[in-house]
């Protein structure tokens, strides 16, 4: 059946440093991955979403690029602050969302 | 950008007793989801719902549950009789369209159920 799975459970880093979290997918149908942000006590809300391969695609200093041969959408940052320390799910949607376990990011000072 | 919003923010009631969460989804949008977040956990789905009727729902979706949009008001869940184990918040998301590729679903800001 279909899957998302993200590898990290808690990335801890230091305000700064890049960030990198994993995300692999499994589907029987097109591929359309996102990324979702949940900040404490607040709604999941889009960061990013893609649907073309090898296609890099960036919002708020995120990026992604969906490589369809290794069934992967990892979200990358050059550079960490504070105020990205939240919960982001990898997650793909076929009429209705599947999202994975989830990553908590903390960046420390 | 577009809102969804849930009223109550937070509910609290006594195990056995019937509980009505209600959503305002975004004025166009046509489908609309039931997810659930126990403290810590994941975020799970629970339900989707379109044109009147409930498209597909989870294991976690038990008889108790019930769902329904009466004559394009809120967007309700209904649990009658609560358990314990519904304690959770409970997100409400709508989007504009369905079988859903590419469609972005907004999400409320969630109802904190407690269950004593």
């Amino acid at each position: 059946g279909d899957s998302v799975t993200q590898t990290e459970g808690l990335v801890t880093l230091t305000e700064g440093l890049p960030v990198m979290l994993n995300c692999t997918y499994q589907t029987a149908y097109s591929t359309f991955l996102f990324w979702y942000v949940q900040h404490l006590n607040e709604a999941p809300k889009l960061l990013l979403k893609s649907s073309t391969d090898n296609k890099r695609t960036e919002h708020q200093g995120f990026h992604a690029t969906l490589h369809k041969s290794s069934s992967s959408f990892h979200l990358q940052k050059s550079s960490a602050q504070l105020s990205d320390s939240a919960l982001y799910y990898c997650a793909y949607n076929n009429n209705r969302i599947f999202f994975g376990d989830g990553t908590q990011l903390v960046v420390k000072p | 950008g577009p809102k969804v919003l849930q009223i109550p923010s937070h509910q609290i009631i006594d195990m056995g007793q019937m509980v009505t969460l209600n959503c305002d989804p975004v004025s166009n949008h046509l489908y609309f989801y039931w997810y659930k977040q126990i403290l810590g956990q994941q975020m799970e789905f629970l339900v989707n719902f379109y044109n009147g009727k409930v498209m597909e729902k989870s294991k976690l979706f038990k008889d108790q549950f019930s769902v329904e949009r009466p004559d394009g008001s809120y967007f309700t869940l209904k649990i009658q009789p609560t358990a314990l184990e519904d304690s959770a918040v409970y997100f409400c998301a709508s989007s504009p369209l369905g079988l859903g590729v590419y469609a972005e679903q907004f999400f409320g800001p969630g109802t904190r159920l407690t269950v004593l």
